[in-house]
């Protein structure tokens, strides 16, 4: 099972560039999250959806933009790259309801962004 | 709010030895709570969780984390320490049920010396 696919895995952004992360699952999650991570703070949620069609923000979502036009999907984009957005970039995903899996978020690999 | 503390974003053990780590939470509705590892170089995965059934829960690769509601604690602890448990641990809560979001802590980056 591919779980949650994140690409690209790496990209080198320059300021002001404009680029796109792309989050795929296969478990018909409902749910799905973008999280950030830097040194020592942890993952901080960017934004999240909790349904097609559906956006919503988190904790840190100045400067990035999502959609989620499809159940599967959902993409982070940046309009317009800074070095501040210089971080590992987390997909997450959930199902709904009970089960062994409540609550459980899924993670993707992560995608390394640099902007120089 | 929901919040999530970890103490200290260290720490070290030899192998071997007793492995704590230690989270602490605050949430106004009685709270699912998650252990993930991070290998490094790869993404999240689940450890173990606390979702309302027994206090003492058992995860993967022999840790275990007691849920004590008096002191809003979820410490992650193993018997001993394996040179391959070195990897970042983060504690998270979310609302029992419906709530979307999950909150992290700051992560525990566990160093284990032979």
């Amino acid at each position: 099972n591919a779980g949650v696919t994140q690409t690209p895995k790496f990209r080198v952004l320059k300021t002001g560039q404009s680029m796109t992360l792309l989050c795929a699952q296969d478990m018909n999650h409902e749910y799905m999250y973008w999280y950030r991570q830097d040194p020592g703070m942890g993952l901080r949620l960017i934004h999240y959806s909790v349904g097609e069609g559906t956006t919503a923000k988190g904790e840190v979502p100045d400067g990035y933009n999502v959609s989620r036009l499809k159940k599967q999907n959902f993409l982070l984009g940046l309009e317009s790259a800074a070095p501040s957005q210089t971080s590992v970039y987390f997909c997450a995903s959930k199902g709904l309801g009970t089960g062994p899996n409540t609550g459980e978020l899924f993670f993707g690999e992560g995608s390394r962004l640099t902007v120089l | 709010a929901q919040s999530v503390t970890q103490l200290g974003s260290h720490v070290s053990v030899s192998e071997g030895a007793l492995v704590l780590l230690r989270c602490n939470y605050s949430s106004s509705v009685p709270p699912y709570l998650f252990w993930y590892v991070q290998y490094p170089n790869q993404g999240l995965q689940l450890l173990l969780k606390y979702t309302s059934a027994a206090t003492l829960v058992k995860g993967i690769n022999g840790f275990e984390a007691e849920f004590k509601k008096s002191e809003t604690s979820f410490h992650l602890t193993k018997p001993s320490a394996h040179m391959s448990d070195a990897a970042e641990y983060f504690c998270a809560v979310s609302f029992q049920g419906g709530s979307e979001k999950l909150v992290f802590g700051k992560g525990t980056k566990l160093t284990v010396n032979p």
